[in-house]
């Protein structure tokens, strides 16, 4: 049962252009929800999140959307560069009443970012 | 600031064979986790720590173990190693459970 659903595996953009990912998720009792953006031999790392209190939350070229009534969130990236070329992984928790282990992730959108 | 760091980087093991990464986090952190990542699978939770001397079962704990002796320790076993636990390993912390997660830069382990 995957609670958090990235439905596209890749993902290619033209350079300058608006890069849409998208993030869907079943459990409604998730109010936080994080962005992960992962290069080839690195970790993950933060990029940004947004709580269920808010419907959009903005950073430089980042800015998450989440629609609660539709269980939906995106990341959008504009422009796009050549340094966006990653795989993106989408991450919900529930604050209140959720596990210690608190996080549950998507399975990841490779996004290229093409010149 | 190394933050997250992991040891070792790469190895290889025999089918049977015992070995243990380390993880090593300087930020003070609470909470550690230990990820395995496969292809199409993303990030699975294999065990996690709420503080020194607790562990905790994540998502895929079967032939794992794992300790956290130190606070800024966590290390993760592999009794007898099997080709299915063939993966890339990521370990991470926060400081509380909700927080952004800081990971390493994973161990490549392939068991032959």
């Amino acid at each position: 049962d995957q609670q958090v659903k990235q439905n596209s595996p890749s993902l290619s953009v033209q350079e300058g252009r608006i890069s849409i990912l998208n993030c869907d998720y079943t459990n409604s009792m998730f109010d936080y929800f994080l962005w992960y953006k992962k290069y080839p031999a690195e970790g993950p790392t933060f990029l940004i999140s947004i709580s269920s209190i808010k419907d959009k939350n903005e950073d430089g070229r980042f800015t998450v959307f989440l629609n609660k009534s539709a269980k939906h969130l995106s990341l959008h990236i504009v422009p796009s560069q050549p340094g966006d070329s990653a795989v993106y992984f989408c991450a919900a928790s529930e604050v209140v009443g959720g596990g210690a282990d608190g996080l549950t992730f998507g399975k990841g959108t490779h996004l290229i970012i093409q010149p | 600031n190394a933050g997250v760091t992991q040891t070792p980087k790469f190895r290889v093991l025999k089918t049977g064979q015992s070995m243990t990464l380390l993880c090593a986090q300087d930020m003070n952190h609470e909470y550690m986790y230990w990820y395995r990542q496969d292809p199409g699978m993303g990030l699975r939770l294999i065990h996690y720590s709420v503080g020194e001397g607790t562990t905790a079962k994540g998502e895929v704990p079967d032939g794992y173990n794992v300790s956290r002796l130190k606070k800024q320790n966590f290390l993760l076993g592999l009794e007898s190693a099997a080709p299915s636990q063939t993966s890339v390993y990521f370990c991470a912390s926060s400081y509380r459970k909700f927080r952004a997660r800081h990971f390493g830069d994973g161990t490549r382990l392939s068991i032959l």
